[in-house]
């Protein structure tokens, strides 16, 4: 069945280190993919997201290539500061089944 | 501009008792969902909803009871608290189809004792 698979946490990185979280998944079609991120004590928000192969998805400084020969999402900063401290999670979601699933969640702290 | 609350933030609750989680948005968005947050899982589906009176189930339903009456509300109820269900529950919403932005309430805290 469809499904995410993140790199495994906790990452720890120093400020304006480069951050890379790998994603990878199966799906039977051509799902959307999100990247969301999850602040202490918050909800989930969307960071960024692509609906098509080739698209690339960018926010704050973020971005990440749908890449279907790989099956890959990989989130990438150029330079991280500690405000970027936060779980992040790899999705994707399949027309018509209206599902969402979610990967297992990668914890970033990022240190002075 | 409230967006979406989840009620209550903070739930400690016996097995075996009937609890309700409460989820609202001001959005007026066709789709609700609920998740829960576990360590190890990350988010999974417990049900959604596409519009008033219509839902269905997820990746994880056993145990869960949702109805959604009104657009805007949509409660999900534990029927009978199991230790397992301790868990951050996360309500979210979209505007239109599943593959839209997803919003999601702040969770709700639940420790069945």
């Amino acid at each position: 069945g469809d499904s995410v698979t993140q790199m495994e946490g906790p990452v720890t990185l120093s400020e304006e280190a480069f951050l890379t979280i790998n994603c990878t998944y199966t799906a039977t079609g051509y799902p959307s993919l999100f990247w969301y991120v999850q602040y202490p004590g918050e909800g989930l928000q969307l960071l960024l997201k692509a609906t098509k192969a080739d698209d690339k998805g960018s926010n704050k400084g973020f971005e990440a290539t749908y890449r279907k020969e790989t099956t890959s999402f990989h989130l990438e900063k150029g330079s991280v500061q500690v405000s970027d401290s936060a779980v992040y999670f790899c999705a994707l979601s399949f027309r018509p089944r209206n599902q969402f699933y979610f990967g297992t969640g990668t914890s970033l702290t990022v240190i002075p | 501009d409230a967006g979406i609350t989840q009620s209550p933030r903070y739930k400690i609750t016996e097995t075996g008792r009937q609890v309700t989680l409460m989820c609202h948005q001001t959005w007026s968005h066709s789709y609700m969902f609920w998740y829960r947050q576990d360590l190890g899982h990350g988010l999974r589906l417990i049900y959604y909803s596409a519009a008033a009176d219509i839902t269905d189930k997820g990746e994880v339903p056993d145990g869960y009871v949702v109805s959604r009456s009104k657009t805007e509300n949509f409660p999900l109820t534990l029927e009978s608290a199991t230790r397992s269900q301790t868990s951050v529950y996360f309500c979210a919403s979209s505007e239109s189809t599943a593959q839209e932005t997803q919003y999601f309430g702040p969770g709700t805290r639940l420790l069945v004792l």
